[in-house]
């Protein structure tokens, strides 16, 4: 089944402590991004990677970091999370550049206390 | 500074009537824009897009319709059925980018 695995689903963790959402698709697709979730906000990105090697930052990138060192995985580092990064946080990924809609996974939500 | 605006933040429909859901952009450079639907605990699933050379795109029963020189889009979801009701997200980009903006969304619901 073609689709975006984000683990773990849910994570409650400390000021400070750093951590790593995982990211993987199966779709052979270049292109992936890191959206969060928040109320009133709507879906806003993080950070994108158009290939290997290849990431950009998107609206509200600070705080994290991405790497994309294989096709298939784009990992998401909160290096010293704090409760402003409380939130819903996506994964997702395209062939196109998500002019065709992106394929996003089911979601992680992040509580930082 | 919202460059991607849902002003409406839910709608309630009857089942088999028509549903409207409105976007504005400020953004002049935005040339693609997309509608995502999106169920609880699941994520947002791509639903239609359009891009600034057409001023509509129809895929069964999902319409939508881009008034430029308004800087305003709208999705027509006819006839409305209980399955459709989702949070709906319109997001705009410009060509070339891939950043992506998107609205706050709008909660429909779709009565039986």
């Amino acid at each position: 089944e073609a689709q975006v695995t984000q683990n773990p689903r849910y994570l409650i963790t400390v000021t400070g402590k750093k951590l790593t959402v995982t990211c993987s698709q199966n779709m052979n697709h270049e292109y992936m991004s890191w959206y969060r979730q928040d109320p009133g906000l709507g879906l806003r990105q993080i950070y994108y990677s158009m290939n290997v090697e290849v990431t950009d930052k998107g609206d509200v990138p600070e705080g994290y970091k991405v790497s994309r060192k294989e096709k298939r995985n784009f990992p998401l580092i909160l290096e010293s999370p704090s409760p402003n990064q409380t939130s819903l946080y996506f994964c997702a990924s395209s062939l196109d550049g998500g002019y065709y809609g992106y394929t996003f996974g089911s979601g992680t939500r992040l509580t930082v206390v | 500074d919202q460059q991607v605006k849902q002003n409406s933040p839910s709608l309630s429909v009857q089942e088999g009537r028509i549903s409207i859901l409105n976007c504005d952009y400020t953004n002049s450079m935005f040339d693609y824009f997309l509608w995502y639907k999106k169920y609880p605990a699941e994520g947002p699933t791509f639903l239609i897009s359009i891009s600034s050379i057409k001023d509509k795109n129809e895929d069964g029963r999902f319409t939508v319709f881009l008034n430029k020189s308004a800087k305003h889009l709208s999705l027509h979801i006819v006839p409305s059925q209980p399955g459709d009701s989702a949070v709906y997200f319109c997001a705009a980009t410009t060509s070339g980018t891939y950043k992506y903006i998107f609205g706050t969304g709008t909660r429909l619901k779709v009565l039986a």
